[in-house]
């Protein structure tokens, strides 16, 4: 079967460094994404890696490593605005994306 | 750019009737959009994928029947949930693949909350 796993919640310190992981076990692969999700809105689009290594975007980075199905988003100074949930999908082998369930960041102040 | 409307963004109606929602590429042409369902605190669940001018590809589970998806243009797709039930209350998220991206980005519609009584 597919399956991507991610924390269900994590909490962390406005100004500080967290860490979202996600493993992936799916049929094929085709590149991973991370978006970001606001409650009750769409998701928007974060970082896509394919290759093994980091992406950095400003605040945010994301690593992935195919031999080991394992991919991080690592989110530097954390802003209030952060706090929402972070999807992890990955693009099979027929090229759909496979979700996981997100993780839902929780900034304190 | 890349910008893709559903319309509306919120619906309330009563348990049998059906309900029509939209989504539109705004400023690309989208041979291929994508139909997604989510449920609270759930992850997004694919529903369909609909080609322009070609029937709908729905995924196990999905009743064709019962979610109809016509994309009679290269800008629009509709989802139609028909005889709509308590059960099919949830959020409808719409995304379209824009042609000639070195990777399959899907962008995201806003989101269509249905809530059926």
């Amino acid at each position: 079967g597919q399956n991507i796993d991610q924390p269900t919640e994590m909490t962390a310190t406005e100004g500080a460094i967290v860490q979202i992981n996600c493993t992936y076990q799916t049929s094929g692969f085709n590149g991973l994404f991370w978006y970001q999700q606001h409650a009750g809105e769409a998701p928007t689009f974060l970082s896509y890696n394919v290759l093994d290594g980091l992406e950095e975007k400003g605040r945010f980075s994301s690593f992935l490593s195919r031999s080991k199905g394992y991919s991080y988003l690592l989110l530097k100074e954390l802003q209030m605005k952060d706090s929402a949930s972070y999807l992890c999908a990955v693009i099979g082998s027929n090229y759909q994306l496979i979700w996981g369930a997100g993780t839902k960041l929780i900034i304190k102040p | 750019g890349a910008v893709v409307s559903q319309h509306p963004s919120w619906v309330i109606c009563k348990s049998g009737t059906s309900v029509k929602i939209e989504c539109r590429s705004l400023d690309f042409q989208a041979t291929t959009m994508f139909w997604y369902r989510q449920f609270p605190k759930q992850s997004l669940m694919l529903m369909a994928t609909s080609n322009e001018g070609s029937k709908a590809t729905y995924e196990q589970g999905v009743e064709k029947d019962k979610f109809l998806i016509n994309h009679a243009s290269l800008t629009l797709s509709t989802l139609t949930v028909t005889s709509a039930h308590p059960e099919d209350s949830s959020f409808y998220i719409c995304s379209a693949r824009v042609p000639g991206l070195d990777y399959n980005e899907q962008f995201f519609g806003p989101g269509t909350r249905l809530t059926v009584l």
